[in-house]
């Protein structure tokens, strides 16, 4: 069966500080990929999303970027992060066949102080 | 462009009463696909339903009941008897040919005792 691991779950960083966070998916191939952001009390933001290795689509630029160094693997970076990057990031997949529903990772709640 | 409103940001019923969410979608393409994800307290996304686009037929399932309208660019979402256990974050989210999911910015339920 298909499983997807994001971590860490709860992250303190301070401003300016870089920021990793990693999603794997198992137990399927050529999954879109896909990170999301749920600032408190907002809806869900879609930041970047991937239908390939090296393929990345961003819809919110600013000081975040996203990396698919392999098919299975989705990382989410930012070099230095701002007070306005607080949130709870989720990493998600589909199986790429095209309208199918998205399958969520568990999140990680990240606090920028 | 795709978007998705959710004009209701909250909305409090009294429990047995029967509430639905709006959700309006804009998209040029003619296929696309229309969800509903329930967000518990508990943090964790959980797939209600899809809807092709070539499909208006209205669906029930127990309680939930969607409305798909083409023509109004709709596709509400209907509780009825409505429970406390209903009281979560609903969003509603479009897929279209680039694979590209959004979701709009959700409608917070309260169900009251």
């Amino acid at each position: 069966s298909q499983t997807i691991h994001q971590w860490p779950a709860t992250l303190v960083q301070p401003v300016g500080s870089p920021l990793s966070l990693e999603c794997t998916v198992e137990g399927t191939s050529n999954p879109n990929l896909y990170w999301y952001r749920q600032a408190a009390g907002r809806g869900l933001q879609l930041l970047f999303y991937s239908v390939g290795i090296g393929q990345i689509s961003s819809e919110v630029p600013q000081n975040l970027s996203a990396s698919r160094p392999q098919d299975r693997q989705f990382i989410l970076s930012s070099k230095k992060l701002l007070l306005s990057d607080s949130g709870f990031y989720l990493c998600a997949w589909t199986s790429g066949t095209g309208g199918e529903k998205l399958f969520f990772g568990s999140g990680t709640q990240l606090s920028v102080l | 462009a795709q978007k998705v409103t959710q004009a209701q940001t909250e909305i409090s019923v009294v429990e047995k009463e029967d509430v639905t969410l709006d959700c309006v979608y804009e998209t040029r393409d003619t296929t696309y696909y229309l969800f509903w994800y329930k967000q518990p307290p508990s943090g964790e996304l959980v797939f209600l339903i899809r809807r092709n686009s070539f499909d208006e037929q209205n669906e029930i399932s127990g309680r939930y009941s969607w409305n798909f309208q083409k023509s109004t660019s709709s596709f509400n979402f209907t509780i009825t008897a409505s429970q406390v256990v209903d009281s979560a974050v609903y969003f509603c989210a479009l897929s279209s040919g680039d694979d590209k999911i959004i979701f709009g910015k959700g409608t917070r339920l309260h169900i009251l005792p």
